[in-house]
């Protein structure tokens, strides 16, 4: 069965660095998603993505967080400067078109030191 | 604002028993509802949804959730829990067209 696979499973990264997490959707999938979940908290909603633009983005999407989608495979969130408070678990996710069912990948456990 | 609601952070049951994870969920619509399964270094998966049709709604290994507008819930359950249900789960709803609002989930611990 066809997953979403996401990379690294943890990245360590000191503050004010630059991260990349990386996520593979499922290959006929045509929107995407990140979520994060800070240890204890709710799942959170960051942004969704179709058609190589962002649908929608919650206020947390800041000028700090981007999106790409580099080819026709990957999907990556781009953190910069990471502070602190970015320490999370963040979560890739894709569906299909027309449909409300989203396939989520195992998630990047991102600790910023 | 819609959200949702799950009453215990922590559940623990013994194998053969039944299981209830709680939610609530608020909205000022009929809300789109969902369970999900998170196995330890897996992905969020589906166990079932409600879309307004039946307000009994079977998912996968077992599991069901009612959907009671009056009570605004949608309580999980399965009549008999084995060792593999051992997750964590999360309620949700959909948000707008695409986006999922969650709870805080349950880590459901069973017993041998």
């Amino acid at each position: 069965e066809p997953e979403v696979t996401q990379t690294p499973s943890h990245q360590v990264t000191q503050m004010g660095q630059e991260v990349i997490l990386r996520c593979v959707p499922i290959s006929n999938h045509l929107y995407f998603y990140w979520y994060r979940q800070i240890l204890g908290q709710k799942v959170e909603f960051l942004v969704s993505f179709y058609n190589n633009e962002i649908s929608e983005k919650s206020e947390i999407f800041d000028d700090q967080f981007s999106v790409e989608r580099p080819d026709g495979s990957n999907f990556t969130l781009k953190i910069r400067s990471t502070k602190l408070e970015d320490s999370a678990m963040y979560f890739c996710a894709s569906s299909e078109p027309f449909t409300t069912e989203q396939y989520f990948g195992p998630g990047t456990r991102l600790t910023v030191t | 604002a819609q959200s949702v609601t799950q009453l215990d952070s922590h559940v623990s049951v013994s194998e053969g028993t039944p299981v209830l994870l709680r939610c609530n969920y608020s909205s000022s619509y009929s809300p789109s509802l969902f369970w999900y399964v998170q196995h330890p270094n897996k992905g969020l998966q589906l166990l079932l949804k409600y879309t307004s049709a039946a307000t009994l709604v079977k998912g996968i290994n077992g599991f069901e959730a009612e959907f009671k507008k009056s009570e605004t819930s949608f309580h999980l359950t399965k009549p008999s829990a084995h060792m593999s249900d051992a997750a964590e789960y999360f309620c949700g709803s959909l948000s707008g067209t695409y986006k999922y609002i969650f709870g805080t989930g349950t880590r459901l611990k069973v017993l041998a």
